[in-house]
């Protein structure tokens, strides 16, 4: 099946850093999203975004289709930034998971 | 939040006791799905439902049996319970068509088995 892999595994960050997360994965998908769990185990929903770019505050995203990968920003970081971002795509099956980027963002 | 509560939210269990965990949603979504959460593993697929009675196997079922008898609910069942199954559960809907929708989590269930 497909493959998602996320880079880096781990990001440590000073407040009001600005950061990039990566998401490849391994043959083309029909949807992609990016979520955000928070320290308090929460899953939210960042974006939607099976190709193309969208932001929302000071988070955007793009995804690349035809070379397999998406890009999640972060700029001018803030602790509650802090937790593990999760990319998911579909093929033709449920969601497959990436293993996630943990990000901490220290005062 | 997508109308998705779960309960109980947290529970504590002995080796070898059955366990259910539910799922309701109040927007009528056609497709719910149970994931684990556990260190090193990320979120992985257990049962999911496309309708009422109609479920499939996901890539970690074994020990678990699910149902779905209204849209609404969608149970979750350690017939009986082993320590390996203590983890996270957390319950989806998806809203959407089957090609193009967007997944939503509950807020989990945090299972201990001693």
């Amino acid at each position: 099946g497909i493959q998602v892999e996320q880079s880096p595994p781990d990001l440590i960050l000073q407040e009001g850093a600005n950061s990039t997360l990566r998401c490849n994965f391994s043959d083309s998908v029909n949807n992609l999203q990016w979520f955000h769990q928070n320290p308090w185990g929460q899953l939210i929903n960042l974006f939607y975004i099976p190709s193309g770019t969208k932001q929302n505050g000071r988070l955007s995203a793009t995804t690349v289709a035809t070379e397999r990968y998406s890009l999640l920003y972060i700029s001018s970081s803030q602790t509650t930034d802090s937790g593990v971002y999760f990319c998911a795509v579909l093929e033709n099956t449920p969601l497959v998971f990436g293993k996630g980027t943990r990000l901490s963002v220290i005062a | 939040d997508a109308g998705i509560t779960q309960s109980p939210r947290h529970k504590v269990t002995e080796t070898g006791t059955p366990v259910t965990l539910r799922c309701h949603q109040t927007e009528n979504h056609r497709y719910m799905y149970w994931y684990r959460q556990d260190p090193g593993h990320g979120l992985r697929l257990i049962h999911y439902s496309y309708g009422v009675k109609d479920t499939d196997k996901g890539e970690v079922s074994d020990g678990y049996s699910v149902s779905r008898s209204k849209t609404e609910d969608f149970l979750l069942t350690l017939e009986s319970a082993t320590s390996s199954q203590t983890s996270v559960y957390f319950c989806a809907i998806t809203e959407g068509t089957d090609l193009s929708y967007e997944q939503y989590f509950g807020p989990g269930t945090r299972l201990t088995v001693t």
